[in-house]
């Protein structure tokens, strides 16, 4: 099975400051995925991240304000920015192997952020 | 607006009732899966369908997906505490495109 490893698991930040999301998969994938999530509710993806290349963000979601790295095949970085109560939230990495019709993803365990 | 509707939003039973969620879209998805999700844990893979009408068992657990590949269901037979958690699908349109989630279902199962 893979271990997909997130951190932090949650934090408490002030407003105005920015936090940095760290996930490290055990072995070499070429895309992964940050999502976000209210508790309780549904996944809504932020960006792709693709090694050696920069991510591709969806409707909604900016760089500036979700800056991603991934310096290599085995982490990746996302970062919230400037952050106000409304970024409360789970924030998600995840991977998938392939991208077949039935291919698993994998997700890490999350990182609850509260911006108070 | 969601592509794929998931529904009952929360469903609360008594331990040993039988529960249904339901997974529609106006959309046509070459795949769905089905994921579990405990609190402070990522969602984990249950299944993946990919044939219209396929129907796929896992213990207690039976997910259909429709003919027309646009709806899924997942039936859980005697639910148990440990059933507990939140239910989303997500579906794939074609291979190489990224995964579409539904709006989730919370079950709370009590013993």
């Amino acid at each position: 099975s893979a271990v997909i490893s997130q951190k932090p698991s949650r934090d408490i930040c002030q407003r105005g400051t920015s936090l940095t999301i760290q996930c490290q998969v055990d072995s070499q994938v070429t895309m992964m995925f940050w999502y976000r999530q209210q508790p309780g509710q549904s996944l809504t993806l932020i960006a792709t991240a693709n090694q050696g290349s920069e991510a591709t963000y969806e409707s909604g979601f900016v760089i500036d304000k979700f800056p991603i790295s991934r310096p290599n095949l085995t982490f990746s970085t996302l970062t919230v920015s400037n952050m106000s109560p409304e970024d409360s939230s789970i924030y998600l990495c995840s991977f998938r192997r392939g991208d077949s019709l039935n291919t698993e993803a994998f997700f890490g365990q999350g990182t609850r952020l509260t911006v108070v | 607006t969601q592509l794929l509707e998931q529904s009952p939003q929360f469903l609360s039973i008594q331990e040993g009732e039988n529960l249904t969620v339901y997974c529609n879209s106006s959309s046509v998805f070459s795949s769905l899966q089905w994921y579990r999700q405990e609190p402070g844990e990522g969602p984990v893979l249950l299944v993946t369908v990919v044939t219209g009408g396929e129907v796929k068992k896992l213990k207690r657990l039976t997910f259909q997906f429709g003919d027309a590949r646009k709806d899924s269901s997942l039936h859980i037979t005697a639910a148990q505490p440990g059933d507990t958690g939140l239910y989303l699908c997500a579906g794939v349109k074609a291979a190489g495109n990224k995964l579409t989630f539904g709006g989730g279902t919370r079950v709370l199962v009590k013993p």
